[in-house]
């Protein structure tokens, strides 16, 4: 079974760094890219960026380019979503996600999400 | 890239059908058969109902259905239950490995 599980839920205060894990389990980890996804509280899904697990390869939303770095460590199956300096306006729910077996083009897998509140 | 643009809200009594709507660009939905649609129920994940344009995963009812004509694709929920009750979000490939989200319809059931 597929599996995506996230790290749980962090307090920070502004300007700490951070970060947060999506370990991917029950399939071959190096074949599928991870995404990340933001949803700021009771708003919508962004699209953050993603991962190659096999060779790091990386791409951000013009939006996150820059604040944010996406890593991952394909020994352990991890994947890692990384601010250096954090802003109140980071608070939100964090999602990463997998593409289908079938389809390179849809979010199949969902981790059940990390909920980063950064409030002084 | 901007956000896809959706309703912000839809709604119908049960065992009618609405259809939520999504706009976008010649660089986004335009341009491909990438579009996907996503349910969220509150304080959940989202789940995968409908991808390239109008495929359904295994496991979603043929209740839920997908189209798209020019930069605008659809999503079609048939015989509302109460349990369709969710926010929607549709996404769409942008190009050079990058993906965007509309800005979600939440769906009422009357």
């Amino acid at each position: 079974e597929v599996q995506l599980v996230q790290s749980g839920a962090e307090v920070k205060k502004p300007g700490e760094s951070l970060r947060i894990s999506c370990k991917g389990s029950g399939y071959s980890f190096t074949s599928y890219w991870i995404t990340w996804v933001r949803q700021m509280p009771g708003k919508g899904l962004e699209w953050m960026g993603r991962i190659d697990p096999s060779d790091s390869d990386t791409n951000y939303s013009p939006s996150f380019q820059g604040h944010v770095t996406i890593s991952v460590d394909k020994s352990i199956n991890i994947a890692y979503l990384q601010w250096n300096s954090l802003k109140a306006s980071d608070t939100a729910m964090y999602y990463c996600a997998r593409r289908s077996s079938t389809s390179f083009w849809t979010f199949a897998y969902w981790g059940q999400g990390t909920l980063v509140t950064v409030s002084s | 890239q901007s956000a896809l643009t959706q309703p912000p809200s839809a709604s119908g009594p049960p065992g009618q059908s609405v259809t939520i709507s999504c706009t976008g660009t010649s660089s986004d939905i335009g341009g491909y058969n990438y579009v996907s649609w996503y349910q969220q129920h509150p304080g959940k994940a989202p789940k995968h109902m409908i991808y390239e344009v109008s495929k359904r995963p295994s496991g979603v009812p043929d209740r839920f259905s997908g189209s798209k004509s020019g930069n605008t694709a659809s999503l079609t929920v048939s015989g509302l239950q109460a349990d369709d009750e969710a926010d929607y979000y549709c996404s769409s490939y942008a190009g050079s490995n990058n993906w965007v989200f509309g800005g979600g319809t939440k769906l009422t059931v009357l």
